[in-house]
């Protein structure tokens, strides 16, 4: 099982939107809807910010949407925040009782 | 309070064997799957594999069906994974972390720094 594509990196200016995509297959996020996003700060544990595709956890700010078209889901972060640069991940579920993570993206706020 | 505590940081010996513990606390641990995520140096999460407390029935990713057992205490409500036969690119941080009703991973234990060296 490959894992899903992220680009490495991506950046915005404070109050900007970004967004970073990330690709599977028909087998992953094509074909569930147990698509999550995680916002990864070094050192620290992984947090849920997204599940299945587009639902924010309580606590999460409305800055964070998501969507999924296809083989490929989106996060986007508006009125981006210094406190947002961190590493995200997608992660999904795969056929066969096996999950797979996204490459990763580093979020620099310029 | 709900959360997941992991062993402390360890160095082992090319060839050796390591075992992780995950303890739960706030919540039973038969409630929900426990996975294993690992991430290596400059690298990304990768999912390991889950254990379903309730029966100790296992999943792996390919890389990890060889070499890794994932086992559970449900009277100390306490997960493990032990990896064998340990190579120096398996050293990484290692994490439990809970997957909820919603298929998602929203509760993460602190990570495991293991190193192995020669």
């Amino acid at each position: 099982q490959s894992a899903l594509t992220q680009p490495p990196s991506a950046s915005g200016s404070p109050g900007q939107s970004v967004a970073i995509s990330c690709t599977g297959t028909s087998n992953d996020v094509g074909g569930y809807n147990y698509v999550s996003w995680y916002q990864h700060h070094p050192g620290k544990a992984p947090k849920l910010i997204i599940f299945e595709v587009s639902n924010r956890p309580s606590g999460v700010p409305d800055r964070f949407s998501a969507s999924k078209s296809g083989n490929t889901a989106s996060l986007t972060v508006s009125g981006l925040q210094a406190e947002d640069e961190a590493d995200y991940y997608c992660a999904s579920y795969a056929d066969s009782n096996i999950w797979v993570f996204g490459g990763g993206t580093t979020l620099t706020v310029l | 309070q709900v959360q997941l505590v992991q062993s402390g940081a360890v160095v082992k010996k090319t060839g050796a064997s390591v075992k992780v513990s995950c303890k739960v606390s706030g919540y039973t641990i038969t409630d929900y799957y426990m996975h294993w995520v690992r991430q290596a140096p400059g690298q990304g999460l990768e999912w390991m594999g889950r254990i379903n407390p309730k029966n100790g029935d296992t999943d792996f990713g390919h890389k990890f069906q060889v070499g890794v057992t994932m086992t559970r205490d449900t009277s100390i409500n306490t997960a493990y994974m032990e990896l064998r036969k340990l190579r120096s690119d398996d050293t990484a941080v290692y994490y439990c972390a809970r997957l909820n009703d919603y298929n998602a991973f929203d509760l993460w234990g602190q990570g495991t720094m293991v190193t192995v060296s020669s």
